[in-house]
C-alpha cells in the first residue's frame, strides 16, 4: 500500500527566501506525481504534474523534481512571497489513464512572512 | 474559468439524518472523484466514475454511503444514516483523461 510522507509538516520563512518541500513515497511503481496547493477553506489547485519518465517540471517560480527509484519528490519555490502561504500536498498515482489512485500526503503548511 | 461546483457549502445535521452532497463537474470532463478530508486521515479517495460508470468505490463505507452520477452534469454522494464520525470536508474533483484533477471548494459536513 502506497504511503506518502511530507516533511516538514509546517514551515515559516521570511519573504524572498528560496525553499524546498519534501515528499517521499513507499511504492516507486508510480505513473505520475502531482503537487497541489490548498488555501484555507478551499479545494486543491494542481501546480505541477510530473510523469514517471520525467525528472522535473517547472512553472514560473516553482520547480518539482522526481526521483522515482528512491521514492522522492521535491517542490522548490524560488523567491517566496506572502501569497505563496498555503498547504502544499504531493500525490503520486500508481495507475494510468484515470488518475484514480492519487494517494495524498498530509501536506506542508507554508507561511511566508512579509 | 470553468469550475467544479459543489453544494451545499456547509451542512450541519443530527446523526441519523440523510445527507446528500452534489457536484457539477466541469463540462466535458469524463472522470469524477469524491474525496474526504479530515485532520487525522488527510485526503482519502472515496469513489470515482469514468463516463458516469463507477470504477472504484473501495474507499467508501458501503453500508451507509452511496455515490451516483444520474447524468454527465451531476454527481451525488449520499450518507444514510449519518454518524458523527462522518464529519469532514467532502471534495469533488473532475478531470479529462490523464489531465490534472480540478477540485471544488468542498462541502463542510458536521454531524451532531
Amino acid at each position: 500500500k502506497q504511503e506518502v510522507t511530507q516533511i516538514p509538516a509546517a514551515l515559516s520563512v521570511p519573504e524572498g527566501e528560496n525553499l524546498v518541500l519534501n515528499c517521499s513515497f513507499t511504492d516507486s511503481a508510480i505513473y505520475n506525481l502531482q503537487w497541489f496547493r490548498q488555501d484555507p477553506g478551499k479545494g486543491l489547485t494542481s501546480l505541477l504534474l510530473i510523469q514517471s519518465s520525467q525528472r522535473e517540471q517547472t512553472s514560473g517560480r516553482l520547480n518539482a523534481s522526481l526521483d522515482k527509484s528512491s521514492g522522492r519528490s521535491t517542490l522548490y519555490i524560488a523567491a517566496s512571497q506572502p501569497g505563496d502561504s498555503a498547504t502544499y500536498l504531493c500525490a503520486p498515482s500508481n495507475y494510468g489513464g484515470s488518475q484514480g489512485n492519487l494517494i495524498f500526503g498530509k501536506g506542508t503548511k507554508l507561511s511566508v512572512k512579509p | 474559468d470553468a469550475r467544479v461546483t459543489q453544494t451545499p457549502r456547509d451542512k450541519v445535521t443530527e446523526m441519523g439524518q440523510e445527507v446528500t452532497m452534489r457536484c457539477q463537474p466541469i463540462l466535458g470532463h469524463n472522470t469524477v472523484f469524491w474525496y474526504r478530508q479530515t485532520m487525522m486521515q488527510g485526503l482519502e479517495l472515496l469513489a470515482y466514475f469514468r463516463n458516469r460508470a463507477p470504477l472504484d468505490d473501495s474507499g467508501m463505507p458501503k453500508d451507509r454511503f452511496s455515490a451516483e452520477m444520474p447524468d454527465a452534469t451531476l454527481a451525488t454522494l449520499k450518507i444514510q444514516p449519518s454518524e458523527p464520525r462522518d464529519s469532514a470536508v467532502y471534495f469533488c474533483a473532475s478531470a479529462m483523461g490523464d489531465q490534472p484533477q480540478h477540485f471544488g471548494d468542498g462541502t463542510r459536513l458536521s454531524i451532531l
